[in-house]
């Protein structure tokens, strides 16, 4: 079964940082393009951005770049987001998704808020 | 950015009933359209791709079509397994958007 599995949600006050783990399982993880998917609660979903399958390219939403930063590492099958000066706006909870464009696996998703 | 209309934003039928639910999409997807099924504190489920190619393992209940800039999703014969909101997705051009979601109820 493939699995995505996230960590670090949490509380944080506005302009703190905050970094997410998502770990994978079941399938070859140095070979997909990883992507972050937000949801506002019971609001619409939201694309973050994106990491290729060997991080040498990444592609960020408006809305975070220059504050959001994706990273990963094949070798421990783990894909990051590192949350800087965060916003109340920023409250959400996050996915972290296998693909670049149609997203067939999610994590469970990890709770974080601005507050 | 591209923006995917999407209505109604909620729908309430019974189980049996034929269900529709269309996205509109700001300008041409060409057919880079797919579905989402959301339930209650779960992650999305991918349903349809290409605007109208089914998932492996979901049911043939759920047909999609379109392309362009209008799309729907229809759900024949309604369970109440289906009781959820879905999603419509544009993968044309980034950012990638998604609509704001139908939660569709059962009577």
């Amino acid at each position: 079964e493939e699995l995505l599995v996230e960590s670090g949600g949490g509380l944080v006050q506005p302009g703190g940082s905050l970094r997410l783990s998502c770990v994978g399982s079941g399938f070859t993880f140095r070979m997909f393009t990883l992507t972050w998917v937000r949801q506002v609660a019971g609001k619409g979903l939201e694309w973050l951005g994106k990491i290729d399958d060997d991080g040498g390219e990444i592609q960020y939403a408006d809305s975070v770049r220059g504050r959001f930063i994706i990273s990963r590492d094949n070798a421990k099958r783990s894909l990051d987001l590192q949350m800087n000066d965060l916003k109340v706006e920023d409250t959400a909870i996050y996915y972290c998704v296998k693909g670049q464009q149609l997203f067939d696996v999610w994590g469970q998703g990890a709770p974080v808020t601005v507050s | 950015d591209i923006h995917m209309a999407q209505s109604p934003s909620t729908l309430s039928a019974s189980v049996g009933d034929r269900v529709t639910i269309t996205c509109r999409a700001s300008q041409n997807v060409d057919n880079w359209v797919a579905w989402y099924q959301q339930k209650p504190g779960s992650a999305p489920k991918l349903l349809i791709y290409l605007a109208s190619s089914l998932e492996s393992g979901v049911p043939a209940r759920f047909t999609g079509s379109g392309s362009g800039t209008r799309f729907t999703l229809t759900i024949d014969s309604l369970q109440s397994e289906d009781s959820a909101t879905y999603f419509c997705q544009q993968y044309d051009a980034y950012p990638l958007t998604f609509g704001q979601g139908t939660k569709v109820q059962i009577k």
